[in-house]
Order: structure tokens, then sequence, then C-alpha cells
């Protein structure tokens, strides 16, 4: 157990909804980050927030978005979804996220079906 | 061309083997360079990271970066049926706005046959 949990474990929902996965990082960390893995496109950062403020982007689309709030915890918010968006998505913490050597601890996915 | 190359496997070996992972990566940007263990229906959970080339060594793992070729491994000694398990590299660069981004590999799949 990483110590970083998701909800919710699976998600079930249709083209053009909206919804939002939630994180809660370990006790202490302050950097959190959000990734997509799918079958083919693998494993993918879409963001970094740390202690409240956006830190890091990657490929993340404009239908998504995210926030950290005051307590640290964050939230992924997906919208108009796409049958492509259908994905795992894992949410993982560490300390600062100021260096790449930081660990990285991954929380268990929220399993996205788009029907 | 993806900034990471990586083959997906699967790949199988005998308990006992060593086994030999390997990534390509076309951005010079990237500094820290790691591995990734992920098992199946669980988050990746990293097993080693290295700065710049050279080796490093863990137990029975050991990551080599080679950054004038571009290419990253990582061995595993005396490969046990635990080790099975999807391995991803990871690297990293800092982007603009103070933190870092990190690309992954797709990630190769292990099988240890006892």
């Amino acid at each position: 157990d990483s110590g970083v949990t998701q909800t919710p474990k699976h998600l079930i929902t249709a083209t053009g909804q909206r919804v939002t996965l939630r994180c809660s990082p370990r006790s202490g960390d302050l950097s959190v980050y959000w990734y997509q893995q799918s079958l083919d496109q693998g494993l993918q950062f879409l963001i970094q927030y740390y202690n409240g403020e956006e830190r890091a982007k990657g490929n993340i689309l404009e239908r998504f978005s995210a926030q950290q709030f005051p307590d640290l915890h964050s939230e992924l918010n997906l919208s108009s979804l796409e049958l492509g968006d259908s994905a795992l998505y894992f949410c993982a913490s560490s300390v600062a996220g100021v260096n790449p050597q930081e660990t990285q601890y991954f929380g268990p996915g929220t399993r996205l079906l788009v029907l | 061309q993806k900034e990471v190359e990586q083959d997906p496997g699967p790949l199988s070996v005998p308990e006992g083997a060593i086994v030999s992972l390997n990534c390509t990566y076309s951005n010079s940007a990237f500094q820290y360079f790691m591995w990734y263990r992920q098992y199946s229906r669980k988050g990746p959970e990293l097993l080693m990271y290295t700065y710049s080339s050279g080796n490093k060594e863990d137990g029975r793992f050991t990551a080599q970066v080679d950054k004038s070729s571009k290419y990253i491994s990582l061995f595993i000694r005396d490969s046990q049926p635990s080790d099975s398990a999807t391995y991803l590299c990871a690297m990293s660069a800092p982007s603009n706005t103070g933190g870092f981004k990190t690309i992954f590999g797709a990630g190769t799949r292990l099988f240890v046959k006892a």
C-alpha cells in the first residue's frame, strides 16, 4: 500500500459526460501528479501540482482540468468524454516535486470506461 | 517518433536467468532516468533511478545509462517468478515552471517461469 488513495476505483459513463476523479496524497507529500495509462499510449504524464499550484504540464487535453485543494487532495475533471478517454488514471504523490529523483508513490488507479 | 522507445515484449525467461531490459530516447534534455515495476492491476512502483551516465546497483538489479547513445538498461540477475511484471523506463526533464515532466516507455512485460 503506497499511502495514496484514489476514488472511485471504477467508473462507467457515457460519451459526452463529465466525471471527477479524486486523489489523496500520502501524508506529508505536497506534490501530486496525474497520469493516464491506456493500451495504445502507455503511461502518460498529464499534470503536476505542488502545494496548490500547477507546477508542470504534460499531454493534458483541454477537456481535462485538475486542481489541488488546500488540504492537498487533488481532483481531475474530465469533460465531454470520448470513447478514447477510456483508460486507467493514476495519481502519484511525492514530498516536494522539485527534483525528478524524488520517489513518486502511485495510487491504485481509477479505471474509467466510456461507453 | 516517440521520445522514449521500449519494446513491449512479452519477454519470457526461465527462473535464474539474467534479464536485460532496454529503452532508447531522443530528447537530450532528459536528466534523470528511472525504472518502475508494475504488477497487474497495481500502480507503478519505483525500482531505481540514475542521474547521468554510469551504472547503479541495488541487490539483483543494475541500471545503466549511456547518455552518449541515449540508451538505458535494467539488468535483473537470478530472476525469480516474483519478478514477473511490466517494467517501465521513465525519464525526466525540467519544465519551465519549476517542476519537471516525466515521460514513460511503453513498458516491457516480463514472465519468469519457475
